[in-house]
């Protein structure tokens, strides 16, 4: 199957600094990677679409300002958090679709391992 | 927006006892995808419906599309210790916007 990775896996950072975060394809092009944010025992909730060559698109509610998203290249997304506060403490996961380039709605989704962010 | 339900939250089973997950969506889908996030994990994908009545089966695992496209169903049979983790099915919207809305989850639990 396909692979995406990110990094770091963890990291605890003090509160105002900012953190960033690596998702990369390892095996394939994504021009669409999508960024989600996982409470403990709750769902994934999508934040944003990033897209390679374009601004990301994000959901209602999520601070543009706050988490920039870079789609710099076709197998390459960051998320950095800005300023970041304690409650901005979760896991952060990234996911490439995979299908045959359309953008369907059936493109599989492979995730990377997540990242464990500790705001003290 | 769209919303996801899935039945139930937290399930607790016998190892070798059936289980079941169902998903629930306000709209019609085109398509459905579940995955399964072991603890501590990340989602990896199981299997993708399409069709609507359609039945999948992966070994001891069974996914079913309603009729009417608006639901879902997991069954897992004889469950085993290795089915311990969330299962979520993920849908698109019904505007075609090209992203995936995760369900609220169902957390399985099997007691050797």
């Amino acid at each position: 199957g396909a692979v995406v990775s990110q990094h770091p896996s963890r990291v605890i950072c003090k509160s105002g600094t900012s953190v960033k975060i690596e998702c990369r394809s390892l095996d394939f092009q994504a021009t669409t990677m999508f960024w989600y944010r996982q409470f403990p025992k709750q769902s994934l909730m999508l934040m944003a679409t990033s897209n390679e060559g374009s601004k990301a698109t994000y959901e209602q509610g999520v601070e543009k300002d706050k988490f920039l998203i870079n789609h710099a290249s076709l197998t390459l997304s960051t998320l950095t958090v800005t300023s970041a506060h304690p409650e901005d403490s979760s896991f952060y996961i990234c996911s490439a679709p995979r299908g045959g380039g359309a953008r369907l709605s059936t493109d599989t989704q492979y995730f990377g391992p997540g990242t464990r962010l500790t705001v003290l | 927006g769209q919303q996801v339900m899935q039945i139930p939250q937290y399930q607790h089973v016998q190892e070798g006892e059936d289980f079941t997950t169902y998903c629930n969506s306000s709209t019609t889908l085109s398509n459905i995808q579940w995955y399964k996030q072991r603890p501590g994990g990340h989602p990896v994908f199981l299997i993708q419906l399409v069709k609507s009545g359609e039945v999948k089966k992966q070994k001891r695992l069974t996914f079913q599309f309603g009729e009417a496209k608006k639901n879902s169903s997991l069954h897992i049979t004889a469950t085993q210790t290795t089915d311990v983790g969330t299962y979520f099915c993920a849908v698109t919207p019904t505007s075609g916007t090209y992203k995936y809305i995760f369900g609220t989850g169902t957390r399985l639990k099997v007691l050797a």
